[in-house]
């Protein structure tokens, strides 16, 4: 079946504007992680869903970040006022389950250029 | 502290032999699972391998297998008969039982498969 995907693969944009990064789950899977992740760095928890709810956001560095999943399946990663340090990649995953021995699925990612 | 630890930071194995890359993890959970992803320079994370913390069994998938010692909270990943394809970053990663339902991911190992 299909897997997790991410749209746009890349975005450029400028300092001060504002970004909406796309994920489609695996379908069935209940769950959806977005993480960031740095050059060299292993991926950062930002937040997760569980259906429709944000069940964790404490990744969230600070209010110029929110995503939705209205719906309970796409979710919708936003990003205001963009500064140059949110330059990253954007993965996304999605799991079955949120126990223990749920495994997360990524997409193939959404690298993010804030010049 | 860490949560997971990846001390090589890179490695290098000759095509055909076997390869361990380490990783030791921190948690005071009873219940939580193990997994190990492998990134290539496509930047798609790609699930290998999971352990849960009650298996008593190694877990293998083909060429992979889990070298897991829950005494000493290590959790290598063994890689035999090593192909070129296999040149890639490699993260350990660890989800924990008890509520806390995000993923904690390693710093990540670059392996290099010499021809």
């Amino acid at each position: 079946g299909a897997g997790v995907s991410q749209t746009p693969s890349n975005k450029v944009t400028e300092k001060g504007k504002y970004v909406e990064l796309r994920c489609d789950p695996i379908s069935g899977h209940t769950a959806l992680y977005w993480y960031r992740q740095s050059l060299g760095q292993g991926p950062e928890f930002l937040i997760y869903f569980q259906g429709t709810g944000a069940a964790d956001d404490s990744g969230l560095p600070n209010d110029r970040f929110f995503a939705v999943r209205p719906e309970g399946s796409v979710s919708t990663l936003k990003i205001q006022r963009t500064e140059r340090g949110d330059s990253a990649v954007y993965l996304c995953a999605s799991s079955l389950g949120v126990g223990f021995t749920d495994t997360q699925y990524f997409g193939p990612g959404t690298r993010l250029t804030v010049l | 502290a860490q949560k997971i630890t990846q001390t090589q930071p890179g490695m290098f194995v000759q095509e055909k032999e076997a390869v361990t890359l380490d990783c030791t993890y921190d948690t005071s959970d009873q219940s939580y699972g193990l997994f190990w992803y492998k990134q290539p320079s496509s930047g798609e994370m790609i699930f290998l391998i999971y352990q849960g913390s009650y298996d008593e069994q190694n877990a293998t998938e083909g060429r992979y297998s889990l070298n897991f010692q829950k005494a000493r909270k290590s959790a290598n990943l063994v890689i035999s008969a090593s192909q070129l394809g296999d040149s890639a970053m490699y993260f350990c990663a660890m989800r924990e039982g008890g509520g806390y339902q995000k993923v904690t991911f390693g710093t990540g190992t670059k392996l290099q498969v010499i021809p």
